[in-house]
């Protein structure tokens, strides 16, 4: 069954520093993986996206995750953060054979201090 | 477009009663899903329906039932409502035309049961 292991329930930044949020799945087919965000009292919007074209994905905002086999990890990354990136970060896996199911990890909160 | 819309936006319940959560959206997408959220365990699926005239049940589906209703609508009753049950419950749609595998989310509906 596939499996989502977000590392670091809350991950605090600077303004202008380099945003990482680690992201590791369990898998048994190719997987499809997301990165979605959740701003407060507000519904998931998707950042970004792997369906097996392109290994390193870019998405809105400045977000980038690269998709890496070998570690079995999908890490968001963005270079400088932004008082506006302050939101709930959620990492998933598609089960393509059931529906498309996704299956989260539990949710990283990021806070960017000023 | 509206894209994927939930009635109502919040709601207390005292223990025992019903209700039910409407979802419905525009994109004439196949798969429509619920979810609920809860602190530190991201979103967990209660039940989906893959198309229209099916459904099938979620990781935790116990004390909910489900209706597909037609292709745009996708309802959730709570039959007795329990405290357990608090929680901010989601619904989202995927698989248009073209193998679309993202998932939209409506903004949620917030849900106490006292």
């Amino acid at each position: 069954a596939q499996s989502v292991t977000q590392l670091g329930s809350h991950v605090s930044v600077s303004e202008g520093a380099l945003v990482l949020l680690r992201c590791n799945y369990s898998s048994s087919v190719p997987p499809y993986l997301f990165w979605y965000v959740q701003y407060p009292n507000q519904g998931l919007q998707l950042l970004l996206k792997y369906t097996s074209a392109a290994t390193l994905v870019k998405g809105i905002n400045g977000f980038e995750a690269e998709f890496k086999k070998s570690e079995t990890s999908f890490h968001l990354t963005k270079p400088s953060a932004h008082m506006s990136d302050a939101a709930e970060y959620f990492c998933a896996v598609s089960d393509r054979k059931r529906g498309n199911k996704l299956v989260f990890g539990a949710g990283t909160i990021l806070r960017v201090k000023s | 477009n509206a894209g994927v819309t939930q009635t109502p936006k919040f709601q207390v319940l005292k223990t025992g009663q019903s209700m039910t959560l409407q979802c419905a959206q525009d994109m004439n997408h196949n798969s429509m899903y619920w979810y609920r959220q809860d602190p530190g365990m991201g979103l967990r699926l209660i039940y989906y329906s893959a198309s229209e005239g099916t459904t099938d049940k979620g990781e935790v589906p116990n004390g909910y039932n489900v209706s597909r209703l037609n292709k745009r609508e996708f309802s959730l009753r709570l039959e007795s409502a329990a405290p357990s049950q608090t929680s901010v419950y989601f619904c989202a749609s995927s698989g248009g035309q073209g193998l679309d595998y993202e998932q939209y989310f409506g903004p949620g509906t917030r849900l106490t049961v006292t």
